[in-house]
């Protein structure tokens, strides 16, 4: 059983269009981390959530953390060839990171 | 610095081989991962330490794998004997211990056991 769900688990769009994926867990997190990963690369953080309901913005991603702190989406607006890559969710649970399965992504130009 | 180096990129073993791959932290860094990546399992955690010690190993699928951490900047995972089910590619990562801390990767190990 998976301690971190993702969901899709596949996702394949045009360029320009809009997409969320998700992150759910029955768990709480002190903090919850986003990672891409490209082919042949390991994954590099995108960004950290702590506080319940926080919202941060990166450029055309949009994160958010639930209230409760179990949750968390990820929205990209006017999606590019370059998001292509798989999305990967990260929970700490003592001093380790906990990863979900991952969206994989790909935007069609 | 460099980031997290690991070595080698790639390798293909016959069943029952010794493999050893390797990991150079980044400096400064006392928080050392073990992952396996697969398609049907994702990224699995296989052992952690700090400050060099084993934390939890409870990923290490069984007894022919092992980690060591001889310094505070290196670290081995070997598998003996090997088997094609231990095909998959292996990362690690190092970060500071801490809560909202970042995990830095580096770029994995693809192993392939024929």
């Amino acid at each position: 059983t998976q301690l971190l769900e993702q969901s899709p688990q596949f996702l394949s769009i045009q360029e320009g269009e809009n997409l969320t994926v998700y992150c759910n867990s029955s768990s709480v997190f002190s903090s919850l981390q986003w990672y891409r990963q490209e082919p042949g690369e390991g994954p590099v953080l995108l960004v950290t959530v702590v506080t319940g309901g926080e919202v941060k913005k990166l450029k055309r991603l949009t994160f958010q953390f639930g209230d409760a702190r179990k949750d968390s989406s990820l929205h990209i607006t006017a999606a590019q060839p370059g998001d292509t890559g798989l999305y990967l969710c990260a929970g700490r649970r003592s001093q380790n990171f906990v990863f979900g399965p991952g969206t994989r992504l790909s935007v069609l130009p | 610095d460099a980031g997290v180096i690991q070595s080698p990129r790639h390798e293909v073993t016959e069943m029952g081989q010794e493999v050893t791959l390797r990991c150079k932290l980044i400096s400064g860094h006392n928080s050392l991962f073990w992952y396996r990546q697969t398609m049907m399992r994702g990224l699995e955690l296989l052992i952690y330490f700090n400050n060099n010690v084993p934390i939890d190993d409870s990923g290490m699928p069984e007894d022919r794998f092992s980690a060591k951490m001889p310094n505070a900047s290196f670290s081995t995972l070997k598998i003996q004997p090997s088997e094609p089910r231990d095909s998959a590619v292996y990362f690690c990562a190092s970060s500071f211990a801490g809560m909202d801390t970042e995990a830095f990767f580096g770029q994995g190990t693809r192993l392939t056991v024929v």
